[in-house]
């Protein structure tokens, strides 16, 4: 069965920093993989989504990810954070459903991202 | 355009009662999911619709029952709430048709306790 996991529930980085959450999946076929944030009280935005082709792939917010098929990872990253960034981090690898094309969503457990000043 | 909406954004329930959720999207998205977020756990899928009229259950169903009587709604419903269904409960819809087209796209979620 498909699995994802997110090694570290907690990380405190300072404004300024590099970031890189880590994200490892489970999966036997060609993986579809996406992060999503949320932020306290919000609903799930979607950051980055890799479907084929270049493995590094660009998102919104200046966050980028990389696909790492021989270690099954698919880490992000951010060259610098800014204080908005703190929320909680979610990857997920989508696999197709039994009915027609719809897919479903695996998530991992999520990283919560504190910035400090 | 508002994207994914859910209603209520809160409700407290006492044991045994019931309610319904509300999910509209106006993306046109032809594919629609009830997702709920536990803490530990992730997001777990609850029910699924593929089109106008069809449901199907995802992995944790039991207790809900899911309606697409609309394209754009998908209402989850709750006969007879337990304390086990405190959660934060996610919406979300999709075009549908296989990546790269089916990426999901979610509401800002309704947060339920069931006391």
């Amino acid at each position: 069965a498909q699995s994802v996991t997110q090694p570290d529930i907690h990380i405190t980085v300072s404004e300024g920093a590099s970031l890189e959450l880590r994200c490892n999946y489970s999966y036997g076929a060609t993986p579809y993989l996406f992060w999503y944030v949320q932020s306290p009280g919000q609903g799930l935005q979607l950051l980055l989504k890799y479907f084929s082709g270049d493995t590094l792939v660009q998102g919104i917010k200046g966050f980028e990810a990389e696909f790492k098929r021989s270690q099954s990872s698919f880490n992000l990253r951010k060259p610098s954070v800014h204080w908005s960034d703190a929320a909680e981090y979610f990857c997920a690898v989508g696999q197709p459903l039994n009915t027609g094309t719809a897919s479903k969503l695996t998530f991992g457990t999520g990283t919560r991202l504190q910035v400090t000043l | 355009n508002a994207g994914v909406t859910q209603t209520p954004k809160f409700r407290v329930l006492k044991t045994g009662q019931s309610m319904t959720l509300l999910c509209a999207q106006d993306m046109n998205h032809e594919y629609m999911y009830w997702y709920r977020q536990d803490p530990g756990m992730g997001l777990r899928l609850i029910h699924y619709s593929v089109g106008e009229g069809t449901t199907a259950k995802g992995e944790v169903p039991d207790g809900y029952n899911v309606s697409r009587l609309k394209k754009q709604n998908f209402l989850l419903g709750l006969e007879s709430a337990a304390p086990s269904q405190t959660s934060v409960y996610f919406c979300a819809s999709s075009y549908g048709g296989g990546p790269p087209t089916d990426t999901q796209y979610f509401g800002p979620g309704t947060r339920l306790t069931v006391l």
